[in-house]
């Protein structure tokens, strides 16, 4: 098993511009989340769904975010227009019942 | 809604000792207590879980303990390596949540050699 795989891993960009990051759940997995990690705010779930639906996005910090979920093994973070206090890790996991496994991050920069 | 609080917030042990992290959670509907450990440039994995039916649970050189009365949970880890160091999470959800956890700030944990 591949694991959470999420792209780019690194990913920096200008103030303004648009950001999608990437991930890929583990198989059969049922339930996606996307968390943000900073040294201020730790681990802050911003948006999850359940069978592609999204359940909560009460996380999500702005309408500058969105995040979707076409199929049971793709879903997007889009940033647009990306700001530099949007710099952190970004961390997608998935779940079948209640253990999460998490990918290895995308690191943002904004600058 | 939940609230976990986590503590210490960083702790340095020898080599060989033990390291204790202690969290406690505010909503008493919580049933689902996991532990994640951090490494430098990496995400956190998952090491080990309990859940509300259960008071104790042991893998190896890691255990959990929960007391539902207190509303309290920690991990311990028992004869202390340099690849323990670490940030450590601990984190709580309930039934009905679908997933959704609710970490604590995270414990630095340093182990000398």
């Amino acid at each position: 098993d591949a694991g959470v795989i999420q792209s780019p891993r690194h990913e920096v960009t200008e103030m303004g511009q648009e950001v999608t990051l990437r991930c890929k759940p583990i198989s059969g997995h049922n339930s996606l989340f996307w968390y943000r990690q900073t040294m201020m705010r730790g681990l802050e779930l911003l948006i999850y769904f359940n069978n592609n639906v999204p359940i909560d996005d009460s996380g999500m910090p702005e309408d500058r975010f969105s995040a979707k979920m076409p199929n049971a093994s793709f879903s997007t973070l889009k940033i647009q227009p990306s700001e530099p206090r949007d710099s952190a890790v970004y961390f997608c996991a998935s779940s079948l019942e209640r253990e999460q496994y998490f990918g290895p991050g995308t690191r943002l920069t904004v600058t | 809604g939940e609230n976990v609080e986590q503590h210490p917030s960083t702790l340095s042990v020898q080599e060989g000792d033990s390291a204790v992290i202690k969290c406690t959670y505010s909503d008493s509907a919580s049933n689902y207590f996991p532990w994640y450990k951090q490494e430098l440039g990496k995400g956190p994995q998952l090491i080990i879980d309990i859940r509300s039916n259960v008071g104790e649970k042991k893998d190896q050189r890691i255990a959990v303990t929960l007391n539902k009365t207190a509303k309290h949970f920690s991990l311990h880890i028992t004869e202390t390596q340099p690849e323990d160091s670490a940030v450590y999470f601990c984190a709580a959800s309930m039934t009905g949540s679908q997933g959704n956890l609710i970490f604590g700030k995270g414990t630095k944990l340093s182990v000398k050699p």
